[in-house]
């Protein structure tokens, strides 16, 4: 069985903080996007990562794709309530049509 | 451009009976995929339709079914419904079936089960 694991699973600050949020598996990925849900909507796609080692930055948002390609990060700096909301990542392995999807880190920042 | 529509939004229904939701993707998409989604469970992949086909189907039982017609609007019907069945369902949009191609998701239809 294929998983993703993500952590922490809930995570509630302060606005100002800085957070990292970790996406874990032992599969390798051919690539892995990450998503951030806000109550009563849809999913809505962040970031596609490739390249083992590749950072990409979206504002605030750091995005890292392990060298070994079976783990990764994003990193929110100096986090604001419009942050908050469900971080979900997925990844693409060779062997699955499907994407594998993890459950999700809830994130809460308070004014 | 119009995103992901689906309806409807909510739906109330009791054991045993059945339901049908639809999805209407982004005009020019032809992948339509369908995905539970459960407290702490994540996205639980349903099927995948293309151009009317259905390209993929997940570890869901017999009951859950869908189609897909030719303007790439889909439905998908549950039949016998239990509770276990109550949950977010939610329809994704895609230009093209790649696993690294971007999803379009709509705001789901939260399905309550008595």
């Amino acid at each position: 069985t294929q998983l993703l694991e993500q952590s922490p699973q809930f995570l509630s600050i302060q606005e100002g903080e800085n957070l990292t949020v970790y996406c874990n598996s032992s599969s390798v990925f051919s690539s892995l996007q990450w998503y951030r849900q806000e109550p009563g909507e849809g999913p809505v796609l962040l970031v596609t990562v490739v390249t083992g080692g590749e950072v990409k930055k979206l504002k605030r948002l750091t995005f890292q794709f392990g060298d070994a390609r079976k783990d990764s990060s994003l990193h929110i700096t100096a986090a604001q309530p419009g942050d908050t909301g469900l971080y979900l990542c997925a990844g693409a392995v060779d062997s699955n049509y499907q994407l594998i999807w993890g459950a999700g880190t809830k994130l809460i920042i308070k004014p | 451009k119009a995103g992901v529509t689906q309806t409807p939004r909510y739906l109330i229904k009791t054991r045993g009976q059945q339901v049908t939701l639809s999805c209407s993707p982004i005009s020019g998409h032809r992948s339509v995929s369908w995905y539970q989604q459960t407290p702490g469970q994540g996205l639980q992949f349903l099927f995948e339709y293309f151009s009317e086909t259905q390209r993929n189907k997940g570890n869901f039982p017999g009951r859950f079914s869908g189609r897909q017609f030719s303007n790439s609007r889909s439905e998908m019907n549950v039949s016998t419904l239990e509770l276990g069945d109550s949950a977010l369902y939610l329809c994704a949009s895609s230009s093209s079936t790649g696993r690294s191609s971007p999803l379009h998701f709509g705001n789901g239809t939260r399905l309550t089960v008595t």
